[in-house]
């Protein structure tokens, strides 16, 4: 079975500046989670979609991030513009359901740098 | 708040030199307490559920367990390969998983 797949792994851009990322979730998967993990931190959620509907966004900067999920399967995660604390690893996970022991199956990441 | 904390923030053993990780938490009606493995480079992998107080599962040389506190995962006979960083979170009905800060495990041959 695929994994969750994630691209690019790896982007620099300076500030102001703005990035998208995509993520591919496990196939049959209804539940879609973006984390920010910053360097030497555990993952922080920043947004969740159940298909194609968002189930908490408490925590995404919406001044200049957004994210969207289309169809109910891949996702997007955008900054504009980013800022130099936007540095981070954006880890996608996805999981069959949205239940409360429901195990989340992350992709590799993509590494952030902004200069 | 719910909150996690582990300890220590980073571990060195020598090759075979058994250990353990803590995970202490706050959280008001835990469902869940999960371990994951983070590789340098990589995205977190699942290890383990654990659901209530008393609960333990085992895979090769790791074993977790739980209290109403806190959690252990147990590394007997370590080997090089066990280097990671090993990440716990913990869950409570209908809200997100809260991750520790994590431990950075190296085990030396």
């Amino acid at each position: 079975e695929a994994g969750v797949a994630q691209s690019p792994r790896y982007k620099i851009i300076e500030k102001r500046q703005s990035v998208a990322f995509w993520c591919n979730p496990i196939s049959g998967h209804a539940t879609l989670y973006w984390y920010q993990q910053i360097l030497g931190q555990g993952p922080k959620l920043l947004i969740q979609f159940q298909n194609n509907g968002v189930v908490d966004d408490s925590q995404l900067p919406k001044d200049r991030f957004s994210a969207e999920r289309l169809k109910g399967v891949d996702s997007t995660l955008k900054i504009q513009p980013a800022k130099l604390e936007d540095s981070a690893v954006y880890l996608c996970a996805s999981s069959l359901v949205a239940t409360s022991t429901d195990t989340q199956y992350f992709g590799p990441g993509t590494r952030l740098t902004v200069l | 708040e719910d909150q996690v904390t582990q300890s220590p923030e980073a571990l060195r053993l020598q090759e075979g030199e058994s250990s353990s990780l803590n995970c202490s938490y706050t959280v008001s009606g835990l469902r869940g307490l999960f371990w994951y493995r983070q590789d340098p480079g990589k995205g977190p992998e699942f290890l383990f559920t654990l659901y209530s107080a008393g609960e333990e599962k085992e895979k090769e040389r790791l074993k977790a367990t739980l209290t109403k506190k806190e959690s252990f995962l147990h590394i007997t006979a370590p080997k090089p390969e066990d280097s990671a960083t090993y990440l716990c979170a913990v869950k409570r009905q209908g809200g997100k998983l809260i991750f520790g800060q994590g431990t950075e495990l190296s085990v030396k041959p």
